[in-house]
Formats: structure tokens, C-alpha cells, sequence
């Protein structure tokens, strides 16, 4: 079983939509857990990091960590165009410092 | 956010020769710099760790005398790959951040290095 699992898509939506990404993992030490958006062949740029369980909003943008379920959600309102890109899910242990990443969910908005 | 950049973004190598890859910090200065490698549609999987001024950590299969690591500085690592193969082609990235672990809870990323060895 991986670390952490992520369904890789694609997921494909109407511009407007409300986007819901979801990752579990199987790591109870980890407590830091991040959105990474990354365009195609560019480097992962970190959208979201939440500790421990809860909700954090940033605009458009919602994450939300369950540990009792080990369960991690980014929501994306008001879906763009310009949010196509692919969405890595990444937790890391307080112990080793080390980011396990999901497999990565395509989106594509479409116009 | 910190800005983390890595050269080349592309190269094109004859197999058995080597390549180096840079990974710079710009604005900040991180003890400890990440290294990993991207399959097509796959996720990024941590080849090692690299420390400043001492040896690197690798992950379990990751062949250290192919995959040389140096952080000579502050604000630098390298990776090496040595006498490449075909089947080095990937996507190289690297990451880092101004706080040392586990505290670093951000972790920013260069735009990556794509390798491929002909």
C-alpha cells in the first residue's frame, strides 16, 4: 500500500464547477499535508499546507485534513480554464522531514 | 514565496556520459535540499536528501554511485548522473526549503530538469 493514494483522473469539468480532490494516506505520523498545483513539465508550486486536522481557505481555495479518517481534500470554486494543471496531495512526517506525494489528479476546466 | 531554481530546464545527453544538474536557493538558505525524480503521469518519488556539508541520505534503491550528490553550500546542490542510460530519462526536480526539517512546512520547488539520454 502507498503512503499516499490519489486517484490520477482525469477529471474534466465545466468552468464554474466546484472541484473536489481527495487523497488518503496510511501514515499516522504525518502531520503536514500540502496541495501542490504543476503544470505540465514545470516544477510542483505549493497552493495549500494545512497541520494536523481542519479546514484552511485561500480564495477560491479550500483544504481540508481528517485524521481520525486519514482523509485530505482540496475544493476549487468557481472553477478556471487556468486551473488545469495536475494536482499533487503530499504529506510529510514531523519525524523524518521527508514529502510522500500522490500519484497526482489531472483536471481539466473546460471553457 | 522563496524562489528555488534549477538548471538546465532540458538536456540532451549521449548515453555513458555524464550530466550535472543545479539546484539553487535564491533568496534564502536551506541547510537541507530534496531531490526527486518524475515519471510521465506518475508522481514525484524522493530519490535522497541532501545535506549541506555532509554526506547525502538515499532512498531505499536509489544507486548513490550513479546519482552523485554534492551541497557544497547554502545555497547549492548538485546532482550528478553518472555514465547515463536510456533509462535515466526523467524528470529531475528539486526542492527546498529556508526552515530545517521537520519545521519546514514549505517547501518550494525548481522548475525542473528534464534529462534525456540518446
Amino acid at each position: 500500500q502507498k503512503e499516499v493514494e490519489q486517484d490520477p483522473g482525469p477529471l474534466s469539468v465545466p468552468e464554474g464547477a466546484i472541484v473536489s480532490l481527495n487523497c488518503t494516506y496510511s501514515n499516522s505520523a504525518f502531520q503536514y499535508f500540502m496541495w501542490y498545483r504543476q503544470y505540465s513539465r514545470k516544477g510542483p508550486e505549493l497552493l495549500m499546507y494545512t497541520y494536523s486536522s481542519g479546514n484552511k481557505e485561500d480564495g477560491r481555495f479550500t483544504a481540508q485534513v481528517d485524521k481520525s479518517s486519514k482523509y485530505i481534500s482540496l475544493f476549487i470554486r468557481d472553477s478556471q480554464p487556468s486551473d488545469s494543471a495536475t494536482y499533487l496531495c503530499a504529506a510529510r512526517s514531523s519525524n523524518t522531514g521527508k514529502l510522500i506525494f500522490g500519484q497526482g489528479t489531472t483536471l481539466q476546466v473546460k471553457p | 514565496g522563496a524562489v528555488v531554481s534549477q538548471h538546465p530546464s532540458r538536456v540532451i545527453c549521449k548515453s555513458g556520459t555524464s550530466v550535472k544538474i543545479e539546484c539553487r536557493s535564491l533568496d534564502f538558505q536551506a541547510t537541507t535540499m530534496f531531490w526527486y525524480r518524475q515519471f510521465p503521469k506518475k508522481s514525484l518519488m524522493l530519490m535522497a536528501t541532501s545535506n549541506e556539508g555532509s554526506k547525502a541520505t538515499y532512498e531505499q534503491g536509489v544507486e548513490k554511485d550513479k546519482f552523485l550528490i554534492n551541497h557544497a553550500s547554502l545555497t547549492l546542490s548538485t546532482l550528478t548522473v553518472t555514465s547515463a542510460h536510456p533509462e535515466d530519462s526523467s524528470f529531475y526536480i528539486c526542492s527546498a526549503s529556508p526552515q530545517r526539517p521537520p519545521q519546514d512546512t514549505e517547501a518550494f520547488f525548481g522548475q525542473g530538469t528534464r534529462l534525456t539520454v540518446v
